[in-house]
């Protein structure tokens, strides 16, 4: 069972348009992260949300935090292909056993 | 530069070998994590520790194992090596068990 839902799986677009990925869960998380991963190398934290109902912007991102605390979005403005790589949401459940999980990602590719 | 140092980078062995991955967390970090990632595919939890005690484990195989050393290093040892166990292996680190910071892998092949 994959706690953490992401969707889409795969997105390819064109420079300059606007995408959101989603992050869902039933379970409740204390936070959540976003993270970045180029081919071969390792996720990069990109943002940790905390509080339900929160908005971080990070230049041309914008990431929100459910008011449950079960799901999140990335909305990304004007894509660029430097954005492109898989991005993953991830979190430590809060179900006393201390696991950190990570989506199943989002396959992003920005086309010039 | 994550802080998070993992070697080797590259590692290439035999079906049935056993080999060790080591990896150095982050100055000041008490929790280290091993993932596991196939191609194409999403990060695997295998196993957590904290300041040296088994915290939390996930789907980590009988054939693996793994420890924190007094100094906060850990190793991740895999035995009985087979074909589907290549992938790219994650440490990675945190303080405050919520945001993690992950190091460049270890590729392993084994053939």
């Amino acid at each position: 069972t994959q706690l953490l839902e992401q969707s889409p799986q795969f997105l390819s677009i064109q420079e300059g348009e606007n995408l959101t990925v989603y992050c869902n869960s039933s379970s409740v998380f204390s936070s959540l992260q976003w993270y970045r991963q180029e081919p071969g190398e390792g996720p990069v934290l990109l943002v940790t949300v905390v509080t339900g109902g929160e908005v971080k912007k990070l230049k041309r991102l914008t990431f929100q935090f459910g008011d449950a605390r079960k799901d999140s979005s990335l909305h990304i403005t004007a894509a660029q292909p430097g954005d492109t790589g898989l991005y993953l949401c991830a979190g430590a459940l809060r179900d006393g056993t201390y696991k950190y999980i990570f989506g199943t990602g989002t396959r992003l590719k920005v086309l010039a | 530069d994550s802080g998070v140092t993992q070697t080797p980078k590259h590692l290439i062995t035999a079906t049935g070998q056993r080999v060790t991955l080591r990896c150095s967390p982050r100055s000041g970090d008490l929790s280290v994590y091993w993932y596991q990632q196939s191609l194409d595919q999403g990060l695997q939890f295998l196993i957590q520790y904290y300041n040296g005690e088994e915290r939390a484990k996930g789907n980590i195989l009988e054939r693996f194992s793994a420890q924190q050393f007094p100094d906060l290093h850990s190793e991740l040892n895999l035995s009985s090596l087979e074909l589907g166990d290549s992938a790219l292996y994650f440490c990675a680190s945190s303080v405050d068990l919520n945001t993690i910071y992950f190091g460049e892998g270890s590729w392993l092949t084994v053939v």
